[in-house]
């Protein structure tokens, strides 16, 4: 299961902390992006960025934020301001030319206490 | 905004039968529509797609078909096996507009041995 790695797999988050999600890939892919993931629903995107130092909101961005400094690093901070922040997190990336599969990471399980 | 719905939510087969999953997309240009696998706890993984230039396309147990005039596609899963049992993902995507998937909710397929 390498290619794209999450870290940690669980974390735990008391209230009003932020915390950042790490994600990292090796493929060499230009885009990278981030899903939550609730109990029994479908993967809503966060943030995705398709090349460094550019990154764009997506259907669910509010209390979250990221950074693509280098290619291979795009991580994740759940700030104070996510109401409701306990989930699934994936991160996925792809190559932005030919092939359009998106790898995922092993995800990491938030929980707010 | 793209917006892919899918149904059945769950879906419950004996071993050897088929299990069809159905999913539907609103935006009329989307070309890209893969689907995933998601077993209990880990990260989805790509199990077949399809583009709009073609109307199935087959990989051993697994077909998809498309139809681009209905907006909606098919997930067909043949003798069906327990190992099949996990979450199936659909989603869509305008290649050309950078690979932005869409998601939808999610099918839990329970084969029963």
């Amino acid at each position: 299961d390498g290619g794209i790695t999450q870290s940690p797999k669980y974390l735990f988050r008391k209230e009003g902390q932020n915390v950042t999600l790490s994600c990292e890939q090796n493929l060499n892919h230009d885009a990278m992006y981030w899903y939550r993931q609730d109990p029994g629903q479908g993967l809503r995107l966060i943030y995705y960025s398709q090349i460094v130092n550019d990154f764009q909101k997506g259907d669910i961005a509010e209390g979250y934020s990221v950074s693509r400094e280098k290619k291979e690093s795009f991580p994740l901070t759940v700030t104070s301001a996510q109401k409701n922040p306990t989930a699934f997190y994936l991160c996925a990336s792809s190559s932005t030319s030919g092939d359009n599969e998106q790898f995922f990471g092993p995800g990491t399980r938030l929980t707010v206490l | 905004g793209e917006n892919v719905e899918q149904h059945p939510s769950t879906l419950s087969v004996q071993e050897g039968d088929s299990a069809v999953i159905k999913c539907t997309y609103s935006d009329s240009a989307s070309n890209y529509f893969p689907w995933y696998k998601q077993e209990l706890g880990k990260r989805p993984q790509l199990i077949i797609d399809i583009r709009s230039n073609v109307g199935e396309k087959k990989d051993q147990r697994i077909a998809v078909t498309l139809n681009k005039t209905a907006k909606h596609f098919s997930l067909h899963i043949t003798e069906t096996q327990p190992e099949d049992s996990a979450v199936y993902f659909c989603a869509a995507a305008w290649w050309d507009a950078g690979n932005m998937l869409t998601f939808g909710g999610g099918t839990r397929l329970m084969v029963k041995p």
